[in-house]
C-alpha cells in the first residue's frame, strides 16, 4: 500500500494568515492526489483534486501543488471557517488510502 | 446536485454481516464508480472498496476476503456487505462518488457499531 504521511499533525493559526500543509507519499504517484475538509459532525468535502485542480464552489485561498510524492495544500488567507481538518488521499493505485489529517486550529 | 444517503440497520452483533445500502438521488448513476470508506478514530479514513454500474468491482485487500458489493441502476442502489464484523468495524460509514482520483459527493454517513 502506498503510505500518505501528512504534516504538521496540527497546526495554530489565526484569521488572515497563510498555512500550508504538506502530504508525502511513499512512492510516486503522479498527479493523483486529492485534499479534503472536514469540520465535527460532517462528512469529507473535496476541496483538490489531480493535485492543484480546485472543485467547483471551493473558494480560491485553497490551493494545491505538487506531483511525484511530495505536495501542499495553501490557504492564502484563513478565514472562521477554515478551521477543521484537512486530509490528503492518493488516488494512483488499489488501495487508495488517506493521510492521517491535519487539525487547524484557532490561535 | 447529487445526494447520496446511507441506510442500514444500526447496531451489529461480533461475527454478524453488516450490511448497508446507498441511494442516489441523481439522474443516473451509470459511468461513475461508486465507493464506501469508512472513518474511526484507530484507523482514520479507509477506502473499503467501489463498483461500477457495469458491476466491476475493486476491494481493499485487506477487507477484501469479507466484502461483497453489489449494484443496481435501476434503483440508483448500491450496497455493501461486509461478513464476520469485529469490534475493530465500528465505525462510520460513508458512501461517495468517485471522481478525478477523488470523491467529490458524499453521503452524511451511518455511524455502525459493533457490539454484543
Amino acid at each position: 500500500d502506498i503510505q500518505m504521511t501528512q504534516s504538521p499533525s496540527s497546526v495554530s493559526a489565526s484569521v488572515g494568515d497563510r498555512v500550508t500543509i504538506t502530504c508525502r507519499a511513499s512512492q510516486g504517484i503522479s498527479s493523483w492526489l486529492a485534499w479534503y475538509q472536514q469540520k465535527p459532525g460532517e462528512a469529507p468535502k473535496l476541496l483538490i483534486y489531480a493535485a492543484s485542480s480546485l472543485q467547483s464552489g471551493v473558494p480560491p485561498r485553497f490551493s494545491g501543488s505538487g506531483s511525484g510524492t511530495d505536495f501542499t495544500l495553501t490557504i492564502s488567507s484563513l478565514q472562521p471557517e477554515d478551521f477543521a481538518t484537512y486530509y490528503c488521499q492518493h488516488g494512483y493505485s488499489f488501495p487508495y488510502t488517506f493521510g492521517q489529517g491535519t487539525k487547524l486550529e484557532m490561535k | 446536485q447529487v445526494q447520496l444517503q446511507e441506510s442500514g440497520p444500526g447496531p451489529v452483533k461480533p461475527s454478524e454481516t453488516l450490511s448497508l445500502t446507498c441511494s442516489v438521488s441523481s439522474d443516473s448513476i451509470s459511468s461513475y464508480y461508486w465507493s464506501w470508506i469508512r472513518h474511526s478514530a484507530g484507523e482514520g479514513l479507509e477506502w473499503i472498496g467501489r463498483i461500477h454500474t457495469s458491476g466491476r468491482t475493486n476491494y481493499n485487500p485487506s477487507l477484501k476476503s469479507r466484502v461483497t458489493m453489489s449494484i443496481d441502476p435501476s434503483k440508483k442502489q448500491f450496497s455493501l456487505r461486509l461478513s464476520s464484523v469485529t469490534a475493530a468495524d465500528t465505525a462510520m460509514y460513508y458512501c461517495v462518488r468517485e471522481w478525478g482520483a477523488g470523491f467529490d459527493y458524499w453521503g452524511q454517513g451511518t455511524l455502525v457499531t459493533v457490539s454484543s
